[in-house]
């Protein structure tokens, strides 16, 4: 059973267009929430992260956006450039105890065309 | 400065025999975590070290998974008597957890095949 969902498992996008990248989560008990980027052969990027206090968080071309009525999450990438192309995950934090072990999600691919 | 380092980066072994993988976490880093990823999967959370606490290792999936960490630095991830189901690439990451924020930073992960 995921708890978090990443609905769309690809994703292309023109260069210079915004890409928008989805995430839901179930549990409304979760209180930090990451986006991570992977290239091929290696480990995943921290990219940003909102906690629940917020409902945005901008760093330069990329925002997210936390509704946790929906409990859903976005990352938008504007404008988008060729070396975003990537695998963007989503993860949450849960804790357990002290353990503060990262729930992810199984990613979206996305392309950006030049 | 230096990031999350893992050795091998890839590991072929038999199917039947012990693996053993290295993380060298970020220096200074108290926390240090283990993760998994199986083809077309997301990560799986195996195992958590936090300073001198117990671990947290409740990800394990059987009792042929171990890890060990000595002090606040060299983590290592022993797989027995490894299985088909145990490919995957084995990632690590370090984190130094201050308040809220506890960004996790990852190595470029091990690629394990069993054959």
């Amino acid at each position: 059973d995921q708890q978090v969902k990443q609905n769309s498992p690809s994703l292309s996008v023109q260069e210079g267009r915004i890409s928008i990248l989805n995430c839901d989560y179930t549990n409304s008990m979760f209180d930090y929430f990451l986006w991570y980027k992977k290239y091929p052969a290696e480990g995943p990027t921290f990219l940003i992260s909102i906690s629940s206090i917020k409902d945005k968080n901008e760093d330069g071309r990329f925002t997210v956006f936390l509704n946790k009525s929906a409990k859903h999450l976005s990352l938008h990438i504007v404008p988008s450039q060729p070396g975003d192309s990537a695998v963007y995950f989503c993860a949450v934090r849960s804790y357990a105890g002290n353990n503060r072990k990262l729930i992810w999600g199984l990613g979206t691919s996305l392309a950006v065309n030049p | 400065g230096a990031g999350v380092s893992q050795s091998p980066s890839n590991k072929v072994t038999e199917k039947g025999k012990d693996v053993e993988l290295r993380c060298d976490p970020i220096s200074g880093h108290t926390a240090l975590y283990w993760y998994r990823q199986r083809l077309g999967q997301g990560l799986e959370f195996l195992i958590y070290f936090q300073g001198n606490s117990a671990p947290d290792k409740s990800g394990l999936p059987s009792d042929r998974f171990s890890a060990e960490r000595t002090g606040e630095s060299v983590s290592t991830l022993t797989i027995q008597r490894t299985q088909q189901e145990d490919s995957a690439v084995y990632l690590c990451a370090s984190s130094s957890p201050t308040g809220a924020q506890d960004t996790q930073y990852f190595g470029p992960g091990t690629r394990l095949t069993v054959l």
